[in-house]
């Protein structure tokens, strides 16, 4: 079975500094798809940026973007320029078979400070 | 853009009842899923449908079912709601998985 797993529940960062998180996971697919999401206190999931694991660039959407170790099966988020918009949980999740189900991780809560 | 609402953003039982807790996608996806949140566990699928009248189950589907009569309506049923049942639940849709998903908003749920 695929797994997720993101080993930090908590992180800070001031405003306008830079913040990696860290995700892993483990998978017997050959060809997957790997997200990262975002969820503010509004509650709305929102879709921060995607990669496809057969593509060997990373994924980079403006401040966001994502070191992807296939080998070692790693996933990291890096946020640049943090704002406090930035606030939120982040949940890494993976696309297992049959490419319709995400696995979600534990999720990490970034607190943004001025 | 695509929207998927959800009916209620909170909402209590009482245990025993039955609820439903009830989704809407307007753009024609085929695939829907309802899942929970909870602290330190993340989102864990409960069911998901990728078509009318389908339902597959999920990785914790026990004391849920599910119906899916219209395509843009996704149900989810807690037959006789339990205090371990109180969560955040969040439902979505995708036309396919390699795209990524579009969340409602959520609703909490509280079994008293």
């Amino acid at each position: 079975a695929q797994t997720v797993t993101q080993s930090q529940p908590e992180m800070s960062v001031q405003e306008a500094e830079t913040v990696t998180l860290s995700c892993t996971y483990d998978t017997s697919e050959s060809n997957y798809y790997l997200f990262w999401y975002k969820q503010p206190p509004s509650r709305q999931m929102i879709l921060v940026i995607r990669q496809e694991a057969y593509k060997q660039q990373n994924a980079t959407e403006n401040r966001f973007s994502v070191n992807f170790q296939k080998a070692a099966k790693s996933f990291s988020l890096k946020i640049s320029d943090s704002q406090l918009g930035d606030t939120a949980m982040y949940f890494c999740a993976s696309l297992s078979g049959g490419y319709n189900k995400l696995i979600f991780g534990a999720g990490t809560r970034l607190a943004v400070h001025p | 853009d695509v929207k998927v609402t959800q009916s209620s953003r909170y909402l209590v039982k009482r245990t025993g009842e039955k609820v439903f807790l009830e989704c809407v996608q307007d753009m024609d996806h085929e695939n829907m899923f309802w899942y929970r949140q909870d602290p330190g566990l993340g989102l864990r699928l409960i069911y998901f449908s990728y078509d009318v009248k389908m339902k597959e189950k999920g990785d914790i589907p026990e004391g849920y079912s599910v119906s899916r009569e219209k395509k843009e309506r996704f149900s989810l049923i807690l037959e006789s709601a339990s205090t371990n049942q109180t969560s955040m639940y969040l439902c979505a849709s995708s036309p396919t998985g390699v795209l990524g998903y579009t969340f409602g908003s959520g609703t909490r749920l509280t079994v008293v």
